[in-house]
Parts: C-alpha cells; sequence; structure tokens
C-alpha cells in the first residue's frame, strides 16, 4: 500500500521568510496530493492540491510542487505571517483511489 | 450551511462501556472517514464507506465498528475491546476517490 514520509517534523521560521515542507510517496500510481492546516483543537482545512498532470501549483503565498519522477513533492509558503502558524499534513490518494494516506505532520512556528 | 457535525465534542467512557460517536453530513457525499489522532501524531484510518449499506476496515479498526444505513450518517462505537480509546476522533467526506476530504469539528474521546 501506500506510504507518505514528511520532512521536517518541526520548523521555525522568522516571520517573513519562506518555509519549506517536503513529502514523499511510495505509490507511483497515486495521482492526487493535498495539503491540510491545522491549528491546535481544531478540524484540518484544505490549503492547497495537486493532480499528477501538474508540475506546481500556486495560490497567493502558498505554493505546491510535485516531482512525478522523484515521487515527491513539497509545500511552499512564502513571506511566513504567525498566522502560518500550525501543524501541516500532506497526503497522497491510495488503496486504487479510495482513501487518503497522510503524512505524519510539520509542526511550522512562525516566530514575530 | 452545508458541513460535517461531529457530536458530542467531549465524551468520557468508563471502563467496559462502548461509546458511540456522531457523524452527520450534508454535503450529499458519497464517501465517508473516521480518523484516530493522537497528540502530536497523524492521521490514522479506521474505517471508511464509500456507499451506503457498505463500509471498510482502515488501518485501526480492531476494537471500533460502524454502520452506514444512511448517506449522511456514519456513527462510530468505540468497544471495551479498544484499551487506549483515549484521542481526538475526526470525521470527513468527500464525493469520493481523488477529491478533497472535509473534516468535521472533531470528538475529544477520554477515559474516566
Amino acid at each position: 500500500g501506500e506510504n507518505v514520509e514528511q520532512h521536517p517534523s518541526t520548523l521555525s521560521v522568522q516571520e517573513g521568510d519562506s518555509a519549506v515542507i517536503k513529502c514523499t510517496y511510495s505509490d507511483s500510481a497515486s495521482n492526487y496530493f493535498p495539503w491540510y492546516k491545522q491549528e491546535l483543537g481544531k478540524r484540518p482545512q484544505l490549503i492547497i492540491d495537486i493532480r499528477s498532470n501538474v508540475g506546481e501549483k500556486k495560490d497567493q503565498r502558498i505554493a505546491v510542487t510535485l516531482n512525478k519522477t522523484a515521487k515527491h513533492f513539497s509545500l511552499h509558503i512564502t513571506e511566513t505571517q504567525p498566522e502560518d502558524s500550525a501543524v501541516y499534513f500532506c497526503a497522497a490518494i491510495g488503496n486504487y483511489g479510495q482513501n487518503f494516506v497522510f503524512g505524519p505532520g510539520t509542526r511550522l512556528s512562525v516566530l514575530p | 450551511d452545508g458541513g460535517i457535525t461531529q457530536s458530542p465534542k467531549y465524551l468520557f467512557r468508563k471502563e467496559g462501556q462502548n461509546v458511540t460517536l456522531s457523524c452527520e453530513q450534508n454535503l450529499n457525499h458519497d464517501a465517508m472517514y473516521w480518523y484516530r489522532q493522537d497528540p502530536g501524531q497523524g492521521l490514522r484510518l479506521i474505517y471508511y464507506s464509500q456507499i451506503v449499506n457498505d463500509f471498510q476496515k482502515g488501518d485501526i479498526a480492531e476494537g471500533y465498528s460502524v454502520s452506514r444505513e444512511k448517506k449522511e450518517s456514519f456513527p462510530l462505537t468505540v468497544t471495551s475491546a479498544q484499551k487506549n480509546p483515549t484521542a481526538f476522533y475526526l470525521c470527513a467526506s468527500s464525493i469520493g476517490g481523488a477529491k478533497p476530504q472535509h473534516f468535521g469539528d472533531g470528538t475529544r474521546l477520554s477515559i474516566l
């Protein structure tokens, strides 16, 4: 089955700097890769996603890149703000498209 | 206002007791999911259902049971066989396949 690894597990950046979180997946058949943001005690919320027929997608300060050959995808946050502080999860569609496999999460802290 | 409603927000279980967590959605989604989240950990899949009257075990189904008698409802029962039930439980739904999952606000279960 699918396996998703995520690095780093924690990340601290100064306000205004960029943050990059990387995920690798094992199943070459996976074709959909969402990113979720979870604030403390709250529900995970989708922030951006990418499909395997696209190499990069951008939404304001957030971008995701996908390298199908290497089987990894990355979340890029530019001009970080304190409200970006949260846990970020990547996921890949697995099990013949029936369910997601989530990475273990990255705790991002943006220091003022 | 469409969304996913989980209840209760907090739940306490006594030894040897079964408890049921409610999950209702009015998004007209076919697929529904239950995840367990332990402190500082990622999301682990308990059960999922792609269609009414059908469901499949996820990675950690032991000690849990579900039913899917209606499209909008997917209750999770934590049985007495689950020896370590203390966790944050999240319900999600989606159109199905490689589409975003939408999460409820979660239920926090503790042992008395």
